[in-house]
């Protein structure tokens, strides 16, 4: 089965920094990679699919990259409303869906 | 607007059945290209992906639970439900349903809110 290995596992940053969290596949996913934000007592929340695309309504500071076996998320010019829990997410032809173990970030 | 809620017990006994139902509205669950999801989140095993099911009655399940879920659905009241049997303490979490696009990405784009399910005598 692959694997997928998220880092850091959390993070501390200030409004209007742009932050990077990491998602490695253990072998190549071509870009069956999906993002997640998760806040506290809160369902998680598509953010990108496909590595790159972004969702209907999430705001444009959030981009997706990658393919293959390494993939990045980053937010740009950080809001207050950007600190929560973030999750990476891959899916096989099974399927078997396999989640990321998060990154929290955090106010610094 | 998309809207799944869950209902069940939130506390079972160990060896027992875990049951909980997702109520669908603002869409039909026998929408094309979306199969519905259970996804359960523990704090010692992060989010889990546990099975999907299709309105056609294809179902998917993960392997590691395979033996222990039943997920099933009801076109007439438009939810579906999640059984898992001999639940032990490991099997406390957040209950997770949600929308399960099924083409390319395969990703959740609707989720409802959740409900804490606790295994102890």
């Amino acid at each position: 089965d692959i694997q997928v290995t998220q880092y850091p596992s959390s993070l501390s940053a200030s409004v209007g920094d742009r932050v990077t969290i990491t998602c490695r596949a253990s072998q190549s996913i071509t870009n069956y990679l999906n993002w997640y934000q998760q806040k506290p007592g809160k369902a998680p929340n598509l953010l990108i699919y496909g590595a790159s695309n972004l969702q209907s309504g999430v705001p444009s500071r959030f981009s997706g990259s990658g393919s293959g076996t390494d993939f990045t998320l980053t937010i740009n010019s950080l809001e207050p409303e950007d600190f929560a829990t973030y999750y990476c997410q891959h899916s096989d032809t099974s399927p078997l869906y396999v989640f990321g173990q998060g990154t929290k970030l955090e106010i610094k | 607007q998309v809207q799944l809620q869950e209902s069940g017990p939130g506390l079972v006994k160990p060896s027992e059945t875990l049951s909980l139902t997702c109520s669908v509205s603002g869409t039909s669950i026998r929408s094309s290209s979306y199969y519905w999801a259970w996804i359960r989140q523990s704090p010692g095993k992060g989010l889990e992906w546990i099975g999907s099911i299709y309105h056609s009655g294809r179902i998917n399940y993960n392997p590691s639970l395979k033996s222990r879920v039943t997920i099933s659905a009801d076109m007439s009241k438009n939810h579906f439900s999640l059984k898992l049997t001999s639940v032990t303490a490991a099997d406390t979490a957040i209950y997770y349903c949600a929308r399960n696009w099924y083409q390319l990405f395969n990703w959740f784009d609707s989720w409802g809110q959740g409900t804490l399910v606790t295994v102890s005598s």
